[in-house]
C-alpha cells in the first residue's frame, strides 16, 4: 500500500452507483485494517475497520472485504452520494507495535451528479 | 465531545527558521500520534506517544524534528531548522486504549497545520 505520490489514483463514479476502492497491504502481522476518508482541508476520518481474522464487515452503506491470501483490502460504498467525494486511505494497526497506525496509498473518489 | 485541537492552522516560514506546532488530544486519550502528510500522499507517522512516553519515533528526522508530551496530555512538535521539503500538513491524532491486551479504539484526527517553507 505505498503512495503513488502526487498522482493519486482517481475513481469517477456516477451518483447512485456503487463504488469499490482497493488497497494492497504488505504486512500480514497487522491486527486491524482500517479505512479513512479525508475531505479537502480536513484530517482523516474513520469510516470502518476489520479485524485481521475476519473476511467481511458491513457498516452503514459501506462494506469492507479482506482477502488475506492476496493481501488485498477493499471498501465498497453503496449508492454513492456527492458527499462521498474525498480521498480514501487504507491503514493498518499493529497491537504488538504499540498500536502503531500506518497508512497506505490513497484513492480520490469523484462523484458525478 | 471536543475533538483534537491543533494550532496554528497555517504557517509560512523561510528555510532554516524554526517552527512549532501544538496539539490538544481528546480528553482521556492516552495515545497521541503526529503525522506528516505531503501533498498527494498518505499520512506518514513521525512519532507516537503512550501517555508521556515515546512508543515509536523511527521515522522522525531527529536531527531537525523534536516532539514532547510532558504531562501526557498536550504535545508540541518542533522543526529546527526547517527545509523546503518539510512543506506539508502536520496532523495530530489521538486514541484511547481499552486495555493492555485490547487494541486501541479508532484514532481521531485534528484538522492539521499546513506548513509552507519558502
Amino acid at each position: 500500500g505505498e503512495s503513488v505520490g502526487l498522482h493519486l489514483p482517481t475513481l469517477s463514479v456516477q451518483e447512485g452507483d456503487n463504488s469499490i476502492i482497493n488497497c494492497a497491504y504488505s504486512n500480514s502481522a497487522s491486527d486491524y485494517f482500517i479505512w479513512y476518508k479525508q475531505e479537502s482541508g480536513k484530517g482523516p476520518q474513520f469510516i470502518i475497520d476489520i479485524r485481521s481474522n475476519m473476511d467481511k464487515r458491513q457498516g452503514q452503506r459501506v462494506t469492507v472485504l479482506l482477502n488475506k491470501t492476496v493481501k488485498h483490502l477493499s471498501l465498497q460504498i453503496a449508492a454513492t452520494q456527492p458527499g462521498d467525494s474525498a480521498v480514501y486511505f487504507c491503514a493498518e494497526r499493529k497491537r504488538a507495535a504499540g498500536n502503531k497506525l500506518t497508512f497506505g496509498g490513497g484513492t480520490r473518489v469523484l462523484v458525478k451528479p | 465531545e471536543a475533538g483534537v485541537a491543533q494550532s496554528p492552522r497555517y504557517k509560512i516560514i523561510e528555510k532554516r527558521q524554526s517552527v512549532a506546532f501544538w496539539c490538544n488530544p481528546i480528553s482521556g486519550h492516552a495515545t497521541l500520534y503526529w503525522y506528516q502528510q505531503i501533498l498527494g500522499q498518505g499520512p506518514k507517522l513521525l512519532i507516537q506517544f503512550q501517555n508521556n512516553g515515546v512508543v515509536d519515533d523511527s521515522q522522525l528526522p531527529k536531527d531537525r524534528f523534536s516532539a514532547e508530551r510532558l504531562k501526557g496530555v498536550d504535545s508540541t512538535l518542533k522543526i529546527q531548522p526547517a527545509k523546503l521539503e518539510d512543506s506539508a500538513v502536520y496532523l495530530c491524532a489521538s486514541s484511547f486504549p481499552k486495555g493492555p491486551m485490547v487494541p486501541n479504539t479508532e484514532a481521531f484526527f485534528g484538522q492539521g497545520t499546513r506548513l509552507t517553507v519558502v
